[in-house]
């Protein structure tokens, strides 16, 4: 079973221009999380999305950056007019549903990243 | 979500036990305590999780206090590969949603 895969691993971009972040969930994972780590920082969250709904963008900049989660294909993080200080590596987890002795517990599972460089 | 508090950094021979403590005195009765670690250039890794029992699995054990205010990640038998950061988090056991609350955590280097 493949783990979470995230392209591309390294991406650069010159102020002004978008990135797409592209993350593609475990087989059978119906949840996706992005994350963001700034240097020499924690991760913050970003946004969670089910299938075709964003159900938390709590974290998410208020402008400029998106998520989406389609029927088919890969969850999408773009950022729009890229900014020096979006430079990042930006993290994908997917986690199932499931029951484990009674409770509902979630665990997710990371993928490798994609480090952005705003030049 | 409740706060932890980690000592922000760890020194551990090969071979011997890596105790990781964490303070969680605010954690409430429906709150999980889960411990995930980031090796250097990686995604962060789930490492194991309890309610309130000591729980064990093949990569480290976990000793939840019976106040549940503190609990220690334990790694047995420690080696160079286990050099990351350590986060404990604590979590709504079903929350409606699942995101996770990372701190700084601890660096634990584990040194020959």
């Amino acid at each position: 079973n493949a783990g979470v895969m995230q392209n591309p691993r390294h991406l650069v971009r010159r102020r002004g221009q978008e990135a797409r972040l592209r993350c593609s969930p475990m087989k059978g994972h119906s949840h996706v999380y992005w994350y963001r780590q700034l240097p020499e920082e924690g991760l913050k969250f970003m946004v969670y999305l089910q299938k075709e709904n964003i159900i938390d963008e709590s974290g998410m900049p208020k402008e400029r950056f998106s998520a989406e989660f389609p029927k088919e294909g890969p969850s999408i993080l773009r950022i729009q007019q890229v900014v020096r200080g979006d430079s990042a590596a930006y993290f994908c987890a997917s986690s199932p549903l499931r029951i484990a002795g009674g409770p509902i517990v979630r665990e997710q599972f990371f993928g490798p990243g994609t480090r952005l460089t705003v030049l | 979500d409740a706060k932890t508090t980690q000592p922000p950094s760890m020194d551990c021979a090969e071979g011997r036990a890596a105790n990781l403590p964490c303070n969680h005195s605010t954690i409430s009765g429906n709150e999980y305590v889960y411990w995930y670690r980031q090796i250097h250039s990686q995604g962060p890794q789930y490492i194991i999780h309890g309610l309130k029992n000591n729980e064990t699995n093949e990569m480290a054990s976990l000793i939840i206090t019976e106040d549940r205010k503190s609990s220690t990640l334990i790694l047995p038998h420690a080696t160079l590969r286990d050099t990351a950061v350590y986060y404990c988090i604590v979590r709504e056991k079903d929350s409606g949603y699942s995101t996770l609350t990372f701190g700084k955590g601890t660096m634990l280097l584990v040194s020959p």
